[in-house]
């Protein structure tokens, strides 16, 4: 398997443009997690699902941000409207269940300027 | 509210040093502590340590869960350039999330 896939890698644009990262995970892992890291807050866990099944998004900053899993094979994290703060690097990571590690994506560096 | 913290945050040596990375948590039903290296992008997974084992080897690098002071720690001995990155430590909360600690940042000097 070619682990969790995310694209685009990178990600520079303006602020109130809508942008969206997505996620292949790992083929047979029933867990999806979104994540953003910063330097300040190191890594924050936005939002999981089990089963394609959004369980907590109690981490979602705002409504302006909003993710789906429609298949077990993938998933988006949408921001609109995109804000400077935004700035970070997301990863997606996933895994069989609980009391097995998550893999990550290499994540996506979204810079909103 | 299901916390980790590590220590220290950031720390400096130099190739052949023996470092210590310091992981205490407090969780709502402990099952298992993770660590992990972060290097350029993605973390990596590195242990698992759960109730049913406290000690896990790998190379140069070990780790030990101490669940009476609720912590593990993760040496690295005779430590390499190579050692250089963010590792951090994870533990499960709730049914099926991971809350991580904000890292150790390690800095190994040729």
């Amino acid at each position: 398997d070619a682990g969790v896939i995310q694209s685009p890698r990178h990600e520079v644009t303006e602020m109130g443009q809508e942008v969206t990262l997505r996620c292949k995970p790992i083929s047979g892992h029933n867990s999806l997690f979104w994540y953003r890291q910063t330097m300040m807050r190191g890594l924050e866990l936005l939002i999981y699902f089990n089963n394609n099944v959004p369980i907590d998004d109690s981490g979602m900053p705002e409504d302006r941000f909003s993710a789906k899993m429609p298949n077990a094979s993938f998933s988006t994290l949408k921001i609109q409207p995109s804000e400077p703060r935004d700035s970070a690097v997301y990863f997606c990571a996933s895994s069989e269940g609980q009391l097995y590690e998550a893999f990550f994506g290499q994540g996506t560096r979204l810079t909103v300027v | 509210e299901d916390k980790v913290v590590q220590s220290p945050l950031s720390l400096v040596v130099h190739e052949g040093d023996t470092v210590t990375l310091n992981c205490s948590y407090e969780v709502t039903n402990f099952r298992s502590l993770l660590w992990y290296k972060q290097e350029k992008k993605a973390p990596t997974f590195l242990f698992m340590l759960t109730s049913s084992g406290i000690e896990k080897k790998s190379g140069r690098l070990s780790s030990i869960l101490d669940k009476k002071e609720l912590s593990s720690i993760l040496n690295i001995t005779a430590t390499q350039t190579g050692d250089s990155a963010i590792y951090l430590c994870a533990v499960p909360s709730g049914t099926y999330k991971y809350i991580f600690g904000t890292g150790t940042r390690l800095k190994v000097l040729a």
